[in-house]
């Protein structure tokens, strides 16, 4: 079953540290970019960052960069995101998603399959 | 940063067809994708590359960029396309995600 499975969610003090993982299981998974998106409660959607498939160039969105680092284990067929010094407004339910490379060109890239989600809720 | 623009609702009464726009600068230089949300659920991609839908997606979901705008049309709208909507685009190495659109269905 093709299928992608995040964990590590959790409450946090502002300041602290908390390491996420994705299970991916069904695919190749050494042959995908993998990106993190997250959503703040009853909001949007925020992509955080993304990474790709030999872990060679990876990308954080203006908010995380700095505190944020994503990263991953083909040989586990794991995308991780290692979150630091985190406030208050980093509290969201974090997604993993699959990115199809369709071409050079990153316009033509999209998320094809995401996760159910973890939250990860950042309080004194 | 890059940011792009959708209207927070649009209703439409059930059997009708529905527009979701999403607006940004340089539109005609970027591929768009939209993504559906149910209430509770994880988004699913339901356009790609301004036009494609991936398969399972029905025929009377499409999508357009004129260069100015891009839009999500839902044609015979059914209570199952009740759900938030985004569009998506890359800019700079970045993602970008539009505000969403919640789509009621009268």
């Amino acid at each position: 079953q093709v299928q992608l499975v995040e964990s590590g969610g959790g409450l946090v003090k502002p300041g602290g540290s908390l390491r996420l993982s994705c299970a991916a299981s069904g695919f190749s998974f050494s042959d995908y970019y993998m990106s993190w998106i997250r959503q703040t409660p009853g909001k949007g959607l925020e992509w955080v960052s993304y990474i790709s498939s030999s872990a060679a160039s990876k990308y954080d969105a203006d908010s995380v960069k700095g505190r944020f680092t994503i990263s991953r284990d083909n040989a586990k067929s794991s995308l991780y995101l290692q979150l630091n010094s985190l406030r208050v407004e980093d509290t969201a339910v974090y997604y993993c998603a699959r990115v199809v490379v369709y071409a050079v060109d990153q316009s033509t890239w999209y998320f094809d399959l995401w996760g159910r989600g973890t939250l990860v809720t950042v309080s004194s | 940063s890059y940011e792009l623009t959708q209207p927070p609702s649009v209703s439409v009464s059930s059997g009708q067809t529905a527009s979701i726009t999403c607006s940004g600068a340089k539109l005609g230089n970027k591929y768009f994708s939209w993504y559906q949300q149910r209430p509770g659920q994880s988004p699913v991609v339901v356009i790609y590359q301004d036009t494609k839908r991936p398969s399972g997606i029905p025929e009377r979901i499409s999508g357009s960029n004129s260069g100015n705008t891009a839009t999500l049309t839902i044609s015979g709208t059914q209570v199952m396309d009740e759900a938030d909507y985004y569009c998506q685009a890359w800019d700079s190495s970045t993602g970008v995600f539009g505000g969403g659109t919640k789509l009621t269905v009268l």
